[in-house]
Order: C-alpha cells, then sequence, then structure tokens
C-alpha cells in the first residue's frame, strides 16, 4: 500500500510568495495532521481533521496559514505571503481509529520548504 | 498543557552496547505515550505506545518502554543496538478522546552508532 504522498519535497521560494503543499493521506484512513518541524521549535502540530472537517486549529501560527481538505484523499497547507520564519519541513501524518483502537499516525516524507 | 522533556539532545553507543533514552512528560490525566523514530530525510514511524495495562511495552527493532508513572517517566531501551539504529528518537505524550489527535513531542535525541 502507499504510505502518505507529500508533495512538493522541496520548495524554495522567495519572501511574499504564495507556498502550497499537498498532503494524499492513506486510502481509507480518518484523521489527516499537519505538523511542522524546525531546529527552534521541534515538532509542531499545526491543524488536524476528521472526516475532513477542522477540528483543532489553534496550532496554526497566524492567518496567513489555512489548510483545507475538500475530500478524503487531498488536504492543502496554504501560506500567503510567506515569510524567512516560515522556513521548516512540514509533515502530514493520516491514522485511521478501528472501532474504539487508538490508531497509529503514518507520516508522510515531508515538504521542506525554504522561503529566502 | 502536556509537556515532554528529552534531557539528551545527542547520545553516542557503541554498536552491541545496550541503550536507555530518557524522556518525561508532563500531563493532568492518564497519559497516552508513545515513541517514534525518524531517520535522515525521512518522516517519523512509531516504535511503540503506551495506552494502559502492563507498563512494560514491547515495540518494533527490539526496543522496548518502560512507563513509570511515580517518575512521569517513559524510558526508551534497546539491549544491543545495532549501526541501522542511528537516527532521532522521539517521545510524545497524546491528548484527547482518541490519545493521539493531539501529539506534544520531545526536543528529540539524535543517536549517534560507533563501531
Amino acid at each position: 500500500d502507499a504510505g502518505v504522498i507529500q508533495s512538493p519535497r522541496h520548495e524554495v521560494t522567495e519572501m511574499g510568495q504564495e507556498v502550497t503543499l499537498r498532503c494524499k493521506p492513506i486510502s481509507g484512513h480518518d484523521y489527516l495532521f499537519w505538523y511542522r518541524q524546525t531546529m527552534m521549535r521541534g515538532l509542531e502540530l499545526l491543524i488536524y481533521f476528521n472526516n475532513n472537517v477542522p477540528i483543532d486549529d489553534s496550532g496554526m501560527p497566524e492567518d496567513r496559514f489555512s489548510a483545507k481538505m475538500p475530500n478524503a484523499s487531498f488536504s492543502t497547507l496554504k501560506i500567503q505571503p510567506s515569510e524567512p520564519r516560515d522556513s521548516a519541513v512540514y509533515f502530514c501524518a493520516s491514522s485511521l481509529k478501528r472501532g474504539g483502537q487508538n490508531g497509529e499516525l503514518f507520516f508522510g516524507e515531508g515538504s521542506r520548504l525554504t522561503v529566502l | 498543557a502536556q509537556s515532554v522533556t528529552q534531557p539528551d539532545i545527542h547520545i553516542t553507543v557503541s554498536e552491541g552496547a545496550s541503550l536507555e533514552l530518557r524522556c518525561n512528560y508532563s500531563y493532568g490525566a492518564t497519559p497516552y505515550l508513545f515513541w517514534y523514530v525518524q531517520s535522515p530525510g525521512q518522516g517519523l514511524q512509531l516504535l511503540l505506545k503506551y495506552f494502559s495495562g502492563d507498563t512494560l511495552v514491547q515495540g518494533i527493532k527490539g526496543f522496548e518502554a518502560e512507563f513509570k508513572r511515580s517518575q512521569s517517566s517513559f524510558n526508551l531501551r534497546k539491549p544491543s543496538v545495532h549501526w541501522s539504529d542511528a537516527a532521532e528518537y522521539f517521545c510524545a505524550v497524546g491528548a484527547g478522546n482518541f490519545g493521539n489527535e493531539k501529539l506534544t513531542f520531545g526536543t528529540g535525541t539524535r543517536l549517534t552508532i560507533i563501531p
């Protein structure tokens, strides 16, 4: 089975530009998470969805960040406008709750964003 | 709010030697605890998890961890490390009805293996 697929793997952009990161979760999974990893802050949960509905976006740093999940197989994280401090690795993860059993989070390989 | 402390930023161990990575957590209720491993340029992979029951948890790749409520710890151990174990290890505590909707990660411990 394919794992969580993220694109692009690497993105270099200039300050002020719009950035869109994409994620395809594992088929059948009902939770999707966006994390950000930096040296300074480590791994931070930005937002997560359950059945395509955003449940908690309290980790989204500011209004420049937005995330959508239009269907069960696709999610985007958008930064507009981007700033150098947004440079990080962004991870998408998905999981499935099975009849009360707590599911494992499966992570994608990440999207490394560099904002110049 | 929950928090996780991994006091060791970097550990170097000889191949074949035993390993213990420390993790302390802070959480008001019964915690859901996890250890993840991250190889360079890769995402995180779950090694093991504790939700309830037996406090000694077995995971993949020969790892185990012990939950000690009195010490608020969940240390990761392996009796004999292999060169392929070199990676970054993250402890996490989960909150939410599901147990892992909101994972709070520690800052990680980088493990180096020397021959």
